[in-house]
């Protein structure tokens, strides 16, 4: 089944500890992208990536870091949490470059930061 | 600024009756795409119908239609025959095609659906 996988699914931490939200897609996608969603703001793009080790600032990258090393996978690292970071991450891949195809997006991470 | 703009944070539609939910976007380039999704309440965010700038018909997917009027900027959903399960969360999206290809959402319209 072609999926976008991410894991955690939920997750409370505490501020300043580094955590990583996995991302894995079987699509064989060459774009990838990571949004939050915060209410009344709708979705925001963090970083994106057109291919292995091409990586790009969405709107809102403060206070995040991703990577590309294979194809499929695109963790995103937030190294030392804070609390305005609580939100509900979704990671998403498109099978175009161009941005004439829809994205997939997998069922979501909702991080709580304390 | 390349910005989407969604007025409306909340609409009802009579179940079997049409709604449109509107959507302005502003961008200076010639080469985008429109998308809208829909998020219901389980968190999902379901692709709905697609519009390319160049596109000179109005996308349609089954119940689904986008009504673009390009030199309004506006690429609105229309959705025919209202189900129960429409109700959701709505969001219209942006791409870009050269220079950057950031994604951007407007803010979403919550439509409740009732009997």
């Amino acid at each position: 089944e072609a999926q976008v996988t991410q894991n955690p699914r939920y997750l409370i931490t505490v501020t300043g500890k580094k955590l990583t939200v996995t991302c894995s897609q079987n699509m064989n996608h060459e774009y990838m992208s990571w949004y939050r969603q915060d209410p009344g703001l709708g979705l925001r793009q963090i970083y994106y990536s057109m291919n292995v080790e091409v990586t790009d600032k969405g709107d809102v990258p403060e206070g995040y870091k991703v990577s590309r090393k294979e194809k499929r996978n695109f963790p995103l690292i937030l190294e030392s949490p804070s609390p305005n970071q609580t939100s509900l991450y979704f990671c998403a891949s498109s099978s175009d470059t161009g941005g004439n195809q829809p994205q997939h997006f997998g069922d979501g991470t909702r991080l709580s930061i304390l | 600024a390349q910005k989407i703009t969604q007025t409306q944070p909340g609409m009802f539609v009579q179940e079997k009756e049409a709604v449109t939910l509107d959507c302005t976007y502003d961008t200076s380039d010639q080469s985008y795409g429109l998308f809208w999704y829909k998020q219901p309440s389980s968190g999902e965010m379901i692709f709905l119908i697609y519009q390319g700038s160049y596109d000179e018909q109005n996308a349609t997917e089954g119940r689904y239609s986008l009504n673009f009027q390009k030199a309004r900027k506006s690429a609105n959903l229309v959705i025919s025959a209202s189900q129960l399960g429409d109700s959701a969360m709505y969001f219209c999206a942006m791409s870009h095609t050269s220079g950057t290809y950031k994604y951007i959402f407007g803010t979403g319209t919550r439509l409740k659906v009732l009997a």
